[in-house]
């Protein structure tokens, strides 16, 4: 059963529109959402992350939007570059607990 | 060096070889972890260890056995592998602790592909 669920594989955007990447979890419990980035050959990188307490975190270009009655958050790109065009994971963990659930990544392109 | 590092990056292994992993942090965490991606699959967590200690084995084959020496080092013994254990074995270190509000940001290698022939 997979408790983080990315349903699209992969997503399309043109340079300098906005990019929203979505991630579903099932388990009520969790309090703490990550988004990583990851370009082939190298390790997932850390964006920005989000605790159960608020419902939008800001971080440049990159925001992450928090619904914890539909258990959905989404990471907005604005506006996209061509160096986003990597593969997006969600992880999700319960407070106090080290282990991270990781969604099977998006890999969005963006296309100049 | 920065950040978190793995050596080798590419490894290819017959079934009946043994090689280790090595990852190295210099971010001053005290907890380390194994993740393993296999293709079109979410990482999976292997192993998880919080000041030196194992605190989590997500029931792992025995034929994979991690050592944890010190907070700043961690392998990943190999002995007797299948032809599908072939994947992307990631090293990650996080802070041991959070406060409220907080959680655990991890901070990843770039780890190493491993083929098993």
């Amino acid at each position: 059963d997979q408790q983080v669920k990315q349903n699209s594989p992969s997503l399309s955007v043109q340079e300098g529109r906005i990019s929203i990447l979505n991630c579903d979890y099932t388990n009520s419990m969790f309090d703490y959402f990550l988004w990583y980035k990851k370009y082939p050959a190298e390790g997932p990188t850390f964006l920005i992350s989000i605790s159960s307490i608020k419902d939008k975190n800001e971080d440049g270009r990159f925001t992450v939007f928090l619904n914890k009655s539909a258990k959905h958050l989404s990471l907005h790109i604005v506006p996209s570059q061509p160096g986003d065009s990597a593969v997006y994971f969600c992880a999700a963990s319960l407070q106090g607990a080290q282990k991270l659930v990781f969604g099977q990544g998006t890999r969005l392109t963006i296309n100049p | 060096e920065t950040g978190v590092t793995q050596t080798p990056r590419h490894l290819v292994m017959g079934m009946t070889n043994k090689k280790s992993l090595k990852c190295e942090q210099h971010l001053g965490h005290n907890a380390m972890y194994w993740y393993k991606q296999s293709a079109k699959k979410p990482l999976e967590l292997m192993f998880v260890y919080s000041l030196e200690e194992r605190v989590e084995n997500n029931s792992v084959p025995s034929r994979f056995s991690p050592e944890c020496p010190n907070s700043s080092h961690l392998f990943l013994h190999l002995h007797t592998l299948q032809p599908e254990d072939s994947a992307l074995y990631l090293c990650a270190s996080s802070h041991g602790f959070s406060g409220p509000g907080q959680g655990y940001e991890q901070y990843f290698g770039p780890g190493t592909r491993l083929t098993v022939t």
